[in-house]
């Protein structure tokens, strides 16, 4: 079955700096690779995902890319701001056809002004 | 209310009570699930249901029962619980089951079990 590691589980940057959080994946059939943003208290919303027919996306401040040989995936956050601290979820399908993704164990972005 | 609502937001327990956690999606989406939230563990996918019919069951124990009456609802359903099952349960819902895409995901329900 499909495993996710993410890294690092904790990421600490100033206000304007960059954030990389990545992603490993185990199954080279996976070919959906979302990130979910959960602020404190909140529900996990999705952010940003990227389908394996494509090498990277871009929506305004935040960027994915995929290295489908590799079996990683990125997410890239620029200019940061307070307001993107949050813990963020890589995730991936399992296989089999439904929609069942298994989440990396997060990572926890602060962003000091 | 729109979205995905869960309720109660807070249930503490004894080990030997039966209790319910309950979830309503007002998306009109086929497809809902449970997903359990460990402080510094994964989100562990539990049950998954396809037009009111249970397609995964992710090797959860008994005392996890779920219920899904029609395409809205969802229901968790606990009994003899043990403290190790206190956690976030986050109920979700998508347009369909049969190809990847968003999970919209309710606020959650946040269980203790003494």
């Amino acid at each position: 079955g499909e495993n996710v590691e993410q890294h690092p589980s904790t990421l600490s940057v100033q206000e304007g700096d960059s954030a990389v959080i990545k992603c490993t994946y185990s199954d080279s059939a996976s070919n959906y690779f979302p990130w979910y943003k959960q602020e404190l208290g909140k529900r996990p919303q999705l952010i940003i995902d990227i389908r394996s027919n494509v090498g990277e996306k871009k929506d305004q401040r935040i960027a994915v890319t995929l290295n489908k040989t590799a079996k990683h995936f990125s997410l890239h956050i620029t200019e940061t701001q307070p307001e993107d601290s949050a813990v963020y979820f890589c995730a991936a399908p399992y296989s089999g056809g439904y929609n069942k993704l298994i989440f990396g164990a997060g990572t926890r972005l602060a962003v000091h002004p | 209310e729109t979205g995905v609502t869960q309720t109660p937001r807070h249930l503490v327990m004894g080990m030997t009570n039966k209790k319910s956690l309950k979830c309503e999606q007002h998306l009109g989406h086929n497809a809902m699930y449970w997903y359990k939230q460990s402080a510094k563990k994964p989100l562990e996918l539990m049950f998954v249901y396809s037009l009111e019919e249970r397609v995964e069951n992710n090797s959860v124990p008994s005392r996890f029962s779920p219920e899904c009456p029609n395409s809205s609802h969802l229901f968790l359903h606990l009994h003899t619980l043990q403290p190790e099952d206190s956690a976030l349960y986050l109920c979700a819902s998508s347009p369909q089951t049969l190809n990847t895409g968003e999970l919209f995901f309710g606020e959650g329900s946040r269980l203790t079990v003494l």
